[in-house]
Protein backbone atom coordinates (compact mmCIF):
# COMPACT_ATOMS: atom_id res chain seq x y z
CA UNK A 1 0.00 0.00 0.00
CA UNK A 2 1.55 3.71 -0.82
CA UNK A 3 2.08 5.48 2.61
CA UNK A 4 3.72 8.41 3.73
CA UNK A 5 4.84 8.38 7.18
CA UNK A 6 6.44 10.98 9.43
CA UNK A 7 7.15 9.26 12.73
CA UNK A 8 7.62 12.98 14.73
CA UNK A 9 4.17 14.98 15.64
CA UNK A 10 6.71 17.48 17.14
CA UNK A 11 10.34 18.88 17.10
CA UNK A 12 11.56 21.49 18.83
CA UNK A 13 14.52 22.73 18.45
CA UNK A 14 17.03 25.91 19.28
CA UNK A 15 17.70 28.80 16.81
CA UNK A 16 21.03 27.97 15.19
CA UNK A 17 20.74 24.34 15.26
CA UNK A 18 20.34 21.73 12.96
CA UNK A 19 17.18 20.55 11.54
CA UNK A 20 15.46 17.39 10.37
CA UNK A 21 12.14 16.47 10.00
CA UNK A 22 12.01 12.91 8.99
CA UNK A 23 9.59 11.36 5.82
CA UNK A 24 9.65 7.85 4.54
CA UNK A 25 7.41 6.69 2.34
CA UNK A 26 6.06 3.19 0.51
CA UNK A 27 4.89 2.91 -3.06
CA UNK A 28 6.12 0.66 -6.04
CA UNK A 29 7.39 2.51 -8.75
CA UNK A 30 9.26 6.24 -9.20
CA UNK A 31 7.77 7.93 -6.38
CA UNK A 32 7.27 12.20 -6.84
CA UNK A 33 7.70 14.25 -3.78
CA UNK A 34 7.31 16.94 -1.78
CA UNK A 35 7.48 18.86 1.30
CA UNK A 36 4.34 21.25 1.99
CA UNK A 37 4.04 23.61 5.03
CA UNK A 38 1.56 25.75 6.81
CA UNK A 39 2.81 28.86 8.67
CA UNK A 40 0.59 30.37 11.40
CA UNK A 41 -2.79 31.63 10.09
CA UNK A 42 -1.38 30.91 6.42
CA UNK A 43 -2.41 28.68 3.51
CA UNK A 44 -0.71 25.71 2.76
CA UNK A 45 1.82 26.21 0.80
CA UNK A 46 4.84 24.41 -1.43
CA UNK A 47 8.08 24.24 0.10
CA UNK A 48 10.23 21.94 -2.43
CA UNK A 49 9.50 18.81 -4.56
CA UNK A 50 12.33 16.18 -5.00
CA UNK A 51 12.59 16.72 -8.73
CA UNK A 52 13.73 20.52 -9.01
CA UNK A 53 16.59 19.75 -6.44
CA UNK A 54 16.70 22.73 -5.08
CA UNK A 55 17.05 24.92 -1.52
CA UNK A 56 14.09 26.79 -0.60
CA UNK A 57 14.66 29.21 2.44
CA UNK A 58 17.65 27.11 3.58
CA UNK A 59 15.92 23.69 3.17
CA UNK A 60 16.97 20.80 1.23
CA UNK A 61 15.66 17.08 0.91
CA UNK A 62 17.54 14.29 -0.90
CA UNK A 63 15.47 11.09 -2.10
CA UNK A 64 17.23 8.05 -0.97
CA UNK A 65 15.30 5.44 -2.70
CA UNK A 66 17.79 2.72 -0.72
CA UNK A 67 16.10 4.13 2.28
CA UNK A 68 13.13 5.13 1.12
CA UNK A 69 13.54 8.42 2.28
CA UNK A 70 12.94 12.48 1.68
CA UNK A 71 14.11 13.49 4.92
CA UNK A 72 13.85 17.81 5.11
CA UNK A 73 16.89 19.40 6.32
CA UNK A 74 17.93 22.79 7.21
CA UNK A 75 21.16 23.48 8.96
CA UNK A 76 20.46 26.31 10.98
CA UNK A 77 16.85 26.62 12.56
CA UNK A 78 15.56 30.23 12.39
CA UNK A 79 12.43 31.29 14.15
CA UNK A 80 10.37 32.00 11.25
CA UNK A 81 10.77 28.36 10.47
CA UNK A 82 8.26 27.37 13.28
CA UNK A 83 5.89 25.87 11.00
CA UNK A 84 3.48 22.54 10.40
CA UNK A 85 5.31 20.48 7.73
CA UNK A 86 3.91 17.65 5.23
CA UNK A 87 5.34 15.03 3.45
CA UNK A 88 3.58 14.29 0.19
CA UNK A 89 3.82 11.66 -2.38
CA UNK A 90 1.99 11.94 -5.79
CA UNK A 91 0.89 8.75 -7.35
CA UNK A 92 2.23 9.68 -11.15
CA UNK A 93 -0.52 6.49 -12.41
CA UNK A 94 -3.51 7.49 -10.25
CA UNK A 95 -2.86 11.67 -10.05
CA UNK A 96 -3.37 10.82 -6.23
CA UNK A 97 -1.43 12.58 -3.52
CA UNK A 98 -1.14 11.02 -0.33
CA UNK A 99 0.21 12.83 2.74
CA UNK A 100 1.92 12.66 5.62
CA UNK A 101 0.83 13.31 9.02
CA UNK A 102 2.52 16.65 9.40
CA UNK A 103 5.45 17.30 11.92
CA UNK A 104 4.90 20.74 13.73
CA UNK A 105 8.13 22.56 14.14
CA UNK A 106 8.91 24.80 17.07
CA UNK A 107 11.94 27.02 16.96
CA UNK A 108 12.91 27.80 20.41
CA UNK A 109 14.45 31.42 20.69
CA UNK B 1 -5.42 36.85 -9.79
CA UNK B 2 -7.95 35.56 -6.42
CA UNK B 3 -6.21 32.07 -6.50
CA UNK B 4 -8.18 29.42 -4.95
CA UNK B 5 -11.25 30.46 -3.57
CA UNK B 6 -13.67 28.82 -0.86
CA UNK B 7 -16.79 29.16 0.57
CA UNK B 8 -17.96 29.71 3.24
CA UNK B 9 -15.22 29.97 5.93
CA UNK B 10 -17.04 28.37 8.73
CA UNK B 11 -20.08 26.05 9.18
CA UNK B 12 -22.24 24.39 11.67
CA UNK B 13 -24.53 21.48 10.30
CA UNK B 14 -26.75 19.24 12.04
CA UNK B 15 -26.67 15.53 11.85
CA UNK B 16 -28.91 14.84 8.46
CA UNK B 17 -28.26 18.41 6.76
CA UNK B 18 -26.54 18.54 3.15
CA UNK B 19 -24.47 21.58 2.14
CA UNK B 20 -22.15 21.99 -0.48
CA UNK B 21 -18.45 24.02 -0.01
CA UNK B 22 -18.00 25.71 -2.65
CA UNK B 23 -14.16 26.07 -4.41
CA UNK B 24 -13.34 28.14 -7.74
CA UNK B 25 -9.67 29.10 -9.16
CA UNK B 26 -9.08 31.71 -11.88
CA UNK B 27 -5.74 30.58 -12.98
CA UNK B 28 -7.05 28.02 -15.14
CA UNK B 29 -5.74 24.99 -13.66
CA UNK B 30 -7.04 21.66 -15.22
CA UNK B 31 -6.36 19.68 -11.48
CA UNK B 32 -8.25 20.34 -8.41
CA UNK B 33 -8.92 18.14 -5.37
CA UNK B 34 -10.44 18.35 -2.02
CA UNK B 35 -9.25 17.13 1.82
CA UNK B 36 -9.80 17.08 4.98
CA UNK B 37 -7.82 17.96 7.50
CA UNK B 38 -8.14 16.11 11.31
CA UNK B 39 -5.53 16.11 13.92
CA UNK B 40 -3.38 13.02 13.46
CA UNK B 41 -4.46 12.38 10.49
CA UNK B 42 -2.67 14.90 8.02
CA UNK B 43 -4.13 15.96 4.84
CA UNK B 44 -6.79 12.58 3.32
CA UNK B 45 -7.52 12.89 -0.01
CA UNK B 46 -12.02 12.87 -0.24
CA UNK B 47 -12.13 13.79 -4.53
CA UNK B 48 -10.25 14.70 -7.25
CA UNK B 49 -10.60 16.01 -11.04
CA UNK B 50 -8.14 16.29 -13.66
CA UNK B 51 -10.03 18.23 -15.61
CA UNK B 52 -13.95 19.45 -16.35
CA UNK B 53 -16.07 16.73 -16.38
CA UNK B 54 -13.55 13.96 -15.09
CA UNK B 55 -13.47 12.90 -11.68
CA UNK B 56 -12.17 10.47 -9.18
CA UNK B 57 -12.00 8.95 -5.89
CA UNK B 58 -9.65 9.67 -3.25
CA UNK B 59 -8.40 8.24 -0.32
CA UNK B 60 -11.70 8.79 2.17
CA UNK B 61 -14.77 9.56 -0.84
CA UNK B 62 -17.58 8.19 1.38
CA UNK B 63 -20.23 10.63 2.21
CA UNK B 64 -19.34 13.27 -0.29
CA UNK B 65 -20.10 13.61 -4.00
CA UNK B 66 -18.41 15.84 -6.54
CA UNK B 67 -19.17 17.54 -9.98
CA UNK B 68 -16.70 19.42 -12.12
CA UNK B 69 -18.76 21.05 -14.73
CA UNK B 70 -16.87 24.12 -15.40
CA UNK B 71 -12.53 24.61 -15.40
CA UNK B 72 -12.82 27.15 -12.41
CA UNK B 73 -15.34 25.51 -9.53
CA UNK B 74 -15.29 22.09 -8.00
CA UNK B 75 -17.93 21.99 -5.26
CA UNK B 76 -18.21 19.07 -2.71
CA UNK B 77 -21.20 18.16 -1.72
CA UNK B 78 -21.93 16.08 1.40
CA UNK B 79 -25.39 14.43 1.50
CA UNK B 80 -26.62 13.98 5.25
CA UNK B 81 -23.90 15.04 7.62
CA UNK B 82 -22.46 12.95 10.50
CA UNK B 83 -20.41 13.79 13.48
CA UNK B 84 -17.76 12.07 11.68
CA UNK B 85 -17.45 15.06 9.08
CA UNK B 86 -16.59 17.32 10.83
CA UNK B 87 -13.08 18.71 9.87
CA UNK B 88 -10.88 21.39 8.52
CA UNK B 89 -11.42 21.21 4.43
CA UNK B 90 -9.23 22.43 2.02
CA UNK B 91 -9.91 23.09 -1.96
CA UNK B 92 -6.36 22.68 -4.25
CA UNK B 93 -5.79 23.31 -7.68
CA UNK B 94 -2.34 22.61 -10.01
CA UNK B 95 -1.76 23.71 -13.60
CA UNK B 96 -1.67 19.71 -14.51
CA UNK B 97 -1.21 16.29 -12.87
CA UNK B 98 2.27 16.34 -13.77
CA UNK B 99 4.09 16.73 -10.72
CA UNK B 100 2.96 20.59 -10.38
CA UNK B 101 2.68 23.16 -7.23
CA UNK B 102 -0.61 22.42 -5.70
CA UNK B 103 -1.86 25.69 -4.52
CA UNK B 104 -4.70 25.40 -1.67
CA UNK B 105 -7.73 27.53 -0.51
CA UNK B 106 -7.79 29.00 2.79
CA UNK B 107 -9.98 25.96 4.26
CA UNK B 108 -13.53 25.52 5.25
CA UNK B 109 -13.83 24.78 8.86
CA UNK B 110 -17.38 22.12 8.98
CA UNK B 111 -18.85 21.49 12.56
CA UNK B 112 -21.37 18.79 12.86
CA UNK B 113 -23.78 18.76 15.65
Amino acid sequence: AQRVTQPEKLLSVFKGAPVELKCNYSYSGSPELFWYVQYSRQRLQLLLRHISRESIKGFTADLNKGETSFHLKKPFAQEEDSAMYYCALLSSGTYKYIFGTGTRLKVLA
Amino acid sequence: NAGVTQTPKFQVLKTGQSMTLQCAQDMNHEYMSWYRQDPGMGLRLIHYSVGAGITDQGEVPNGYNVSRSTTEDFPLRLLSAAPSQTSVYFCASSYTTANDEQYFGPGTRLTVT
